[in-house]
Formats: C-alpha cells, structure tokens, sequence
C-alpha cells in the first residue's frame, strides 16, 4: 500500500469548513483514497473515499489533486462532535493499513 | 453496510491466562481483520481471516500468540494467550464490503482488554 502522510494535529472552529490534506505522493493507478475517522473509545467509522475524481457525500468532500498525489477532506461545516482523528488510506481492495492520522480538535 | 458486534466489550484478566473475543458480523463477508490499539495509538493489523482457511499474521504477531477461528462467514474469533501487560490494548475486528469491490471497511466497537 502506498504511504500516506497527515499533519498530527489541526484546529478549526466551530462553523467552519475544516480541511484536512493528505499527502499520497506514491499512490498507484489502481489504488483509492478512503479516508475514515475514529472518535474517542469508538471503531473507525468510514466516511468517503475516491479514485481520481472529486467526490461530496453527506458527511464530506474528497478533493483529489489531478495528479492523484495529494487530497483533501473537506468537512463543510465542523461541529464539537467532529472531534476525532482522521486517518487517510491508500489502498487497492483488502486490508487497510492505519497511519498516525491526524487529530482534529473543533474549537467552540 | 454490516453490523459488527464484538463481545466482551471490555475486561480485566490475570497475566498469564488467555482471552477469547467474539466478532459477529449481520451479513455473510469473506474477508474479516482483527486489529490491536495500544494506548494512545493507531490501529496495527493483526492478521486476516478467511473462512476456510488459515489466518494470515503481520509481521510481529503468531499464531500461538493470537490464534483466530474462522468457522463461517458472519463469525471469529480473536483469543490473546497467556497475557500479560503489554497485551493491554483495545481489540477490534472488521470486515470490508463486497469482495473485489473498492468498499468501506466497518468496524466493530471493540473489546478494551486490561491485563494486570
């Protein structure tokens, strides 16, 4: 699997759009980008994930560099209960192999 | 999507005895995975269980250690053998969606294991 690289930690406030990016700069063709997030004492909830084109659900927005190297996940609105650690993934199909993530602490 | 239920959620065992997690899983998968977080860590990959056949460790983990079952497709289990502190970890299991299809993985809640 490719390696990913994130910030260890980020702040944004409550309200605003919190962007977190995601160096992937080894990725292969046939690998995608899957972001998930874990909040305190909970399993890892999945939250979007994408090849090569731009993807939006209703929890967030997965911007993806034309190069495939880098992305971005875009929480529109950040409230306190978005407070986690958000891993970014690269991965063909099976297992996922967790980074450190970064830790996403929303300010009120 | 699939529900995962792990089972105990949490306990406390004596060093040197063995614990036996459940995973069950409300849809048939091919693929479950067991995980190990560390205090204050990320996830680790134990190993991958497919059903009908041998578990697959990471480097850094053995079968006499963490032997898992795989007896059908919504079932394992994980057992940590003669325990001691440093197995003091949440465990969790997971299984990921269609096979050969580029889906979510989903996650139980874990089993937070305290070994004193």
């Amino acid at each position: 699997d490719a390696k990913t690289t994130q910030p260890p930690s980020m702040d944004c406030a409550e309200g605003r759009a919190a962007n977190l990016p995601c160096n992937h700069s080894t990725i292969s063709g046939n690998e995608y980008v899957y972001w998930y997030r874990q909040i305190h004492s909970q399993g890892p909830q999945y939250i979007i994930h994408g090849l090569k084109n731009n993807e939006t659900n209703e929890m967030a927005s997965l911007i993806i560099t034309e190069d495939r190297k880098s992305s971005t996940l875009i929480l529109p609105h950040a409230t306190l209960r978005d407070t986690a650690v958000y891993y970014c993934i690269v991965r063909p199909y099976d297992q996922i192999i967790f980074g450190k993530g970064t830790r996403l602490h929303i300010l009120p | 999507s699939a529900v995962i239920s792990q089972k105990p959620s949490r306990d406390i065992c004596q060093r040197g005895t063995s614990l036996t997690i459940q995973c069950q899983v409300d849809s048939q998968v091919t693929m479950m995975f067991w995980y190990r977080q560390q205090p204050g860590q990320s996830l680790t990959l134990i190993a991958t269980a497919n059903q009908g056949s041998e578990a697959t460790y990471e480097s850094g983990f053995v079968i006499d250690k963490f032997p898992i079952s795989r007896p059908n497709l919504t079932f394992s289990t994980l057992t940590v053998s003669n325990m001691s502190p440093e197995d003091s970890s949440i465990y969790l299991c997971s299984v990921k969606g269609l096979d050969g299809e580029p889906t979510e993985a989903f996650f139980g809640q874990g089993t937070r294991l305290t070994v004193v």
